[in-house]
């Protein structure tokens, strides 16, 4: 069974601070791995496709990196409204995984 | 702009079933592929189910295997879910979301989601 696996399960930090989230896939499948923001009560906006590349509209403080099994989204510093649930994504063999998410919550 | 507008959510009881909608615009939608994604309150996402741009393909998460039937009519805009024989574990908010057109296997746009209670 193919498993994404996010680290931290909660973030505290500050604004201006830097926030490092992880990702771990069960096995390597490819570098189709997309980030989502998600707000309460609002649905997930994607951040980051094909590992690396922001989506539209999405500022330069957010920036993904990694390959194979090993995935990481950065925020630079963080603004009073990054603060949110964030998931990684990716697909095999015709499922497709979601991490179960990192909360990034003000300290 | 891309608008997804997910529609037929309500209470329905263990065994009954449910078929929701989700009325697609501002972009050329024959050209794209669809999903269904679910979120149980206060919980994570799950992947529901996906449909081909053409309606070729469609692909489902074991959970929902026999149970549930993606469709779509791309004359109105539209892609539908049919939910047959719910649980309670089946009850979730359900959003309609778009596919990459790029191969990349990426979901880009999310509509707000339709919550779909399943209680005796």
């Amino acid at each position: 069974e193919f498993v994404l696996t996010q680290s931290p399960a909660t973030l505290s930090l500050s604004p201006g601070d830097r926030a490092t989230l992880s990702c771990r896939a069960s096995q390597s499948v490819s570098s189709y791995l997309a980030w989502y923001q998600q707000k309460p009560g609002q649905a997930p906006r994607l951040l980051i496709y094909d590992a690396s590349n922001r989506a539209p509209g999405i500022p330069a403080r957010f920036s993904g990196s990694g390959s194979g099994t090993d995935f990481t989204l950065t925020i630079s510093s963080l603004e009073p409204e990054d603060f949110a649930v964030y998931y990684c994504q990716q697909r095999s063999n015709w499922f497709w995984a979601f991490g179960q998410g990192t909360k990034v919550e003000i300290k | 702009q891309v608008q997804l507008v997910e529609s037929g959510g309500g209470v329905v009881q263990p065994g009954r079933s449910l078929r929701l909608s989700c009325a697609a615009s501002g972009f050329n939608f024959k050209n794209y592929g669809m999903h269904w994604v679910r979120q149980t309150p206060g919980k994570g996402l799950e992947w529901v189910t996906i449909i081909w741009y053409d309606g070729s393909k469609k692909y489902y998460a074991d959970s929902v295997k026999s149970r549930f039937t993606i469709s779509r009519d791309n004359s109105k805009n539209m892609v539908y879910l049919q939910m047959n024989s719910l649980r309670a574990e089946d009850t979730a908010m359900y959003y309609c979301a778009r596919d990459r057109p790029y191969g990349d296997y990426t979901i880009d746009y999310w509509g707000q989601g339709t919550l779909v209670t399943v209680s005796s």
